[in-house]
C-alpha cells in the first residue's frame, strides 16, 4: 500500500519552519526522504531505518517511529532553494522495493 | 564520480513501436531500479536487477515490457508496442552493494521523457 503523506501542499515565508509527514498501514524497514524539483531527478534526501539507523544530509533531519510507522521530515529555517516536491517512500522488507507516497508540494517564498 | 546516467533524455515513438531505455549506474553500484512517474503523479516501482538477475519485477507490467542488466553494459528497459498510455517519465536508481535498496541510498539518473504520438 502507498504510504500516506500529509499536508498534501505547503507555502512558507523564508526561515519559517516546516514539518511533513509519513505514514504506513505497513510494518516498515525503511523509510527515505526525497525532494524533486519539476523536471528534474529526484534528490537524495535522507533514509531512516528500524533500529534507528539514520543517514543523510547534516542539515536535513527527521524521524521514524517504528511503532506508529511513521516518520517526519522536519525543515527549519527555509530557504528559497527548499521549495520542490518531498516524497517520502517506504521499505516493507530487505529486498531494495520502495513504494513512495503522492508527494507534498512545499513553496518558500520570499 | 560520475552519477548515474540515462539516456536518451527524451525520446518520441509513434503507438506500436519500441522503445530502448539505458541506464549506466553509479561506478561501484552493483544494484538498479526503475521506475515511471506520471505527470503530476509519484514515483511507481517497476523492477529491481541487480547483474544479470530480476530481483523484484512485482511493479512490471506483464506484458510489453522487460528489463535486463547484463554482465557487461548498461541496464535496458524494453517496451515494445508502445501505446499513449506509456508516456511519463522512466527513472533509473542505483545503490551500493552491502544490502538491498531498502537499506541503501538510491541515487537517481536523470530520467528519460517517452512520449508516444
Amino acid at each position: 500500500q502507498q504510504p500516506v503523506q500529509s499536508p498534501q501542499a505547503v507555502i512558507l515565508r523564508e526561515g519559517e519552519d516546516a514539518v511533513i509527514n509519513c505514514s504506513s498501514s505497513k510494518a516498515l524497514y525503511s523509510v527515505h526522504w526525497y525532494r524533486q524539483k519539476h523536471g528534474e531527478a529526484p534528490v537524495f534526501l535522507m533514509i531512516l531505518l528500524k533500529g534507528g539507523e539514520q543517514k543523510g544530509h547534516e542539515k536535513i533531519s527527521a524521524s521514524f517511529n517504528e511503532k506508529k510507522q511513521q516518520s517526519s521530515l522536519y525543515l527549519t529555517a527555509s530557504q528559497l532553494s527548499y521549495s520542490g516536491t518531498y516524497f517520502c517512500g517506504t521499505g516493507s522488507s530487505n529486498t531494495g522495493k520502495l513504494i513512495f507516497g503522492q508527494g507534498t508540494t512545499l513553496q518558500v517564498k520570499p | 564520480n560520475a552519477g548515474v546516467m540515462q539516456n536518451p533524455r527524451h525520446l518520441v515513438r509513434r503507438r506500436g513501436q519500441e522503445a530502448r531505455l539505458r541506464c549506466s549506474p553509479m561506478k561501484g553500484h552493483s544494484h538498479v531500479y526503475w521506475y515511471r512517474q506520471l505527470p503530476e503523479e509519484g514515483l511507481k516501482f517497476m523492477v529491481y536487477l541487480q547483474k544479470e538477475n530480476i530481483i523484484d519485477e512485482s511493479g512490471m507490467p506483464k506484458e510489453r515490457f522487460s528489463a535486463e542488466f547484463p554482465k557487461e553494459g548498461p541496464s535496458i528497459l524494453r517496451i515494445q508496442q508502445v501505446v499513449r498510455g506509456d508516456s511519463a517519465a522512466y527513472f533509473c536508481a542505483s545503490s551500493p552493494p552491502g544490502g538491498t535498496g531498502s537499506y541503501n541510498e538510491q541515487f537517481f539518473g536523470p530520467g528519460t521523457r517517452l512520449t508516444v504520438l
